[in-house]
């Protein structure tokens, strides 16, 4: 009953790397997003997709960059990873017959050291 | 813009008793849609239930059912006979009418107690 997976559950970088998340959905939907998630701050919008090779920048965009060359796949790009990006990263989907399914990947917890 | 406000940082419920967690949005689109979800300290988003603005009637998924309030703009999430396993974080979302960008609210942590 998979729907979303992300790549890794936890992940450990240095500062300076260049970091990939992957996000695979298997529903078919067309709108994928990107959250960072820090305590205090909830669930802020980094990226989002609503077709292939489409993307739109959320609110806290500075710091990253987004592909999307297939539908089901979504990744999140940290171009020079910085240690204010440690936190938990969250993919979701959101479709359906009418757009009122949206789920959530399990989260890649990144520590930027 | 968009805007969710859920003013209970932290609820505490008696196992078996009902709760109703408080969710009012601000919104200049026509037609939008209302989620709310479920996170555990495990850290996954577990989506519980929808409410599209255009519904007739309040959504419900078994123990739970949303309180939808379109004059007010509150979205209450209620839990009938709350369960241990029901403690978790309970965010509520909305997004407009292209579904182009979900919003969410800060959250409300739920305990419940034996």
């Amino acid at each position: 009953d998979v729907k979303v997976t992300q790549s890794s559950r936890y992940l450990v970088k240095r500062t300076g790397e260049k970091v990939f998340l992957e996000c695979v959905q298997d529903m078919d939907h067309e709108n994928m997003f990107w959250y960072r998630q820090d305590p205090g701050l909830g669930l802020r919008l980094i990226y989002f997709s609503y077709d292939v090779k489409m993307k739109e920048k959320g609110d806290i965009p500075e710091g990253y960059s987004v592909s999307r060359e297939k539908k089901e796949r979504f990744s999140l790009i940290l171009e020079s990873a910085s240690t204010n990006q440690t936190s938990m990263y969250l993919c979701a989907a959101i479709g359906g017959s009418s757009y009122n399914e949206q789920f959530f990947g399990p989260g890649t917890r990144l520590t930027v050291l | 813009a968009q805007k969710i406000t859920q003013t209970q940082p932290g609820m505490f419920v008696q196992e078996k008793e009902a709760v109703t967690l408080d969710c009012t949005y601000d919104t200049s689109d026509p037609s939008y849609g209302l989620f709310w979800y479920k996170q555990p300290s495990s850290g996954e988003m577990i989506f519980l239930i929808y409410q599209g603005s255009y519904d007739q009637q309040n959504a419900t998924e078994g123990r739970y059912s949303l309180n939808f309030q379109k004059a007010r703009k509150s979205a209450n999430l209620v839990i009938s006979a709350s369960q241990l396993g029901d403690s978790a974080m309970y965010f509520c979302a909305i997004t407009g009418t292209s579904y182009d960008k979900v919003i969410f609210g800060p959250g409300t942590s739920l305990s419940v107690i034996p």
